[in-house]
């Protein structure tokens, strides 16, 4: 079941430069588009979320793309900072809740100071 | 995601043992997923229930797995006779339409 596919497992970039997080979906049905992110021996926990019928979500220096006809989303965070180390995981919902809520296998993100 | 508690934190079985993983979903949510996470490897979809059903439950092993959301109280994972590879971190998580928050994750250690 590969509904969602985060096709890089790690990313590393320098403190204060944009980190592009991305992810690609299959199924068009999907309404919203949740981002996580899960330090290790923690919960994964909720960053940012996007519906289906916009294109661009911003929270701080969390921005989310939403690109429907690609399939596609990314997560830009920026500037970005050494604590944003972590591995992110997006994850579609349906909005009438007979989808389960799946995930890509997260890109590990490093932030060097 | 501090509305989401799973009990217990930490768990230490002994090999075949019964292991009871327990999840208060948030106020208003109606909804509990199970995942679980093996070391190196991302959130494995277990099981997806409602209150009294459970709508999807593809990622379940065949055999010792189970899971319940009763009317009233918590959402329970319930692994018999467990293994050593049963050893695992379990997150629960719980949505509503448009959000899902997990829990803390309980950690499975079968020595």
């Amino acid at each position: 079941d590969q509904q969602v596919k985060q096709n890089s497992p790690s990313l590393s970039v320098q403190e204060g430069r944009i980190s592009i997080l991305n992810c690609d979906y299959t199924n068009s049905m999907f309404d919203y588009f949740l981002w996580y992110k899960k330090y290790p021996a923690e919960g994964p926990t909720f960053l940012i979320s996007i519906s289906s019928i916009k294109d661009k979500n911003e929270d701080g220096r969390f921005t989310v793309f939403l690109n429907k006809s690609a399939k596609h989303l990314s997560l830009h965070i920026v500037p970005s900072q050494p604590g944003d180390s972590a591995v992110y995981f997006c994850a579609p919902l349906t909005q009438g809740g007979s989808e389960k809520l799946v995930f890509g296998k997260g890109t590990k993100l490093t932030v060097n100071p | 995601n501090a509305g989401v508690m799973q009990n217990p934190r930490h768990l230490v079985r002994r090999r075949g043992q019964e292991a009871r993983l327990r999840c208060s979903p948030m106020k208003g949510h109606s909804h509990v997923y199970w995942y679980r996470q093996l070391p190196e490897e991302g959130l494995k979809f277990m099981v997806y229930l409602q209150k009294e059903n459970i709508i999807d439950e593809s990622g379940m092993p065949k055999e010792r797995f189970s899971a319940e959301f009763p009317k009233e109280g918590p959402s329970i994972l319930r692994i018999q006779q467990v293994v050593r590879g049963d050893s695992a971190a379990y997150f629960c998580a719980s949505s509503s339409k448009t959000e899902a928050f997990f829990g803390q994750g309980t950690r499975l250690t079968v020595v």
